[in-house]
């Protein structure tokens, strides 16, 4: 079955980077897009990037524009999402999600696997 | 960006009842709007996309319309396991956002 698992999160200073990856398995992972999704704390969904299949497609939410970057490995199975200039504002689990199609242009895919369960970046001095 | 509004923000209600939470977009976004379902602790699931179509495995008392601007979403019997919270995403433009969730809460 489906399956994305999360890493990368942890507490990182204010204005530092981090790198969260996203291990996938289960399906043809080269034939996706993927989104990056983020959660504050108590607070609702917030959508942050997207990728197409072959990684020659992004799209990013306005606050990610010039600040992460996302991107993708084919051949490890393995989507990313590298982060700069952390801060407050950026804490939040981030889950990754595989898309409906290959392009960016459909929607999260259905069923309770297609997210994964989500890593928590906590920026704090 | 994109504005998507839903409301309420929280709606009391109890098992059997007919629910309505309803998303305004900002502009115009014909119908490429998904609604999700989130339980705490858990990450979301898709119920709807493309505005009206229900995700396969998705309990047929789950349905959405609308188009352009105004779009609902209408759990037409309420059960047990509907208490969640619930939001709207478009996805007409490159940059996809979501609304600011309804908390469907017992009453």
């Amino acid at each position: 079955q489906v399956q994305l698992v999360e890493s990368g999160g942890g507490v990182v200073q204010p204005g530092r980077s981090l790198r969260l990856s996203c291990a996938a398995s289960g399906f043809t992972f080269s034939s996706y897009g993927m989104h990056w999704v983020r959660q504050a704390p108590g607070k609702g969904l917030e959508w942050v990037a997207v990728i197409s299949y072959d990684g020659g497609n992004k799209y990013y939410a306005e606050f990610a524009e010039g600040r992460f970057a996302i991107s993708r490995d084919n051949s490890k199975n393995t989507l990313y999402l590298q982060t700069h200039s952390l801060g407050a504002e950026d804490t939040a689990v981030y889950y990754c999600a595989k898309a409906s199609c290959s392009s960016t242009s459909c929607h999260i895919a259905g069923g309770d696997d297609s997210w994964g369960q989500g890593t928590l970046v906590t920026v704090s001095s | 960006d994109i504005q998507m509004t839903q409301s309420p923000s929280t709606l009391s209600a109890s098992v059997g009842d007919r629910v309505t939470i309803t998303c305004r977009a900002s502009q115009s976004i014909s119908t490429w709007l998904a609604w999700y379902q989130q339980k705490p602790g858990k990450a979301p699931k898709v119920l709807i996309y493309k505005a009206s179509s229900l995700e396969s495995g998705v309990p047929s008392r789950f349905s959405g319309s609308g188009s352009g601007t105004e779009f609902t979403l209408t759990i037409s019997s309420l059960q047990p396991d509907d208490f969640a919270t619930y939001y709207c995403q478009q996805y007409n433009s490159y940059s996809r956002t979501f609304g600011q969730g309804t908390k469907v809460e017992i009453k």
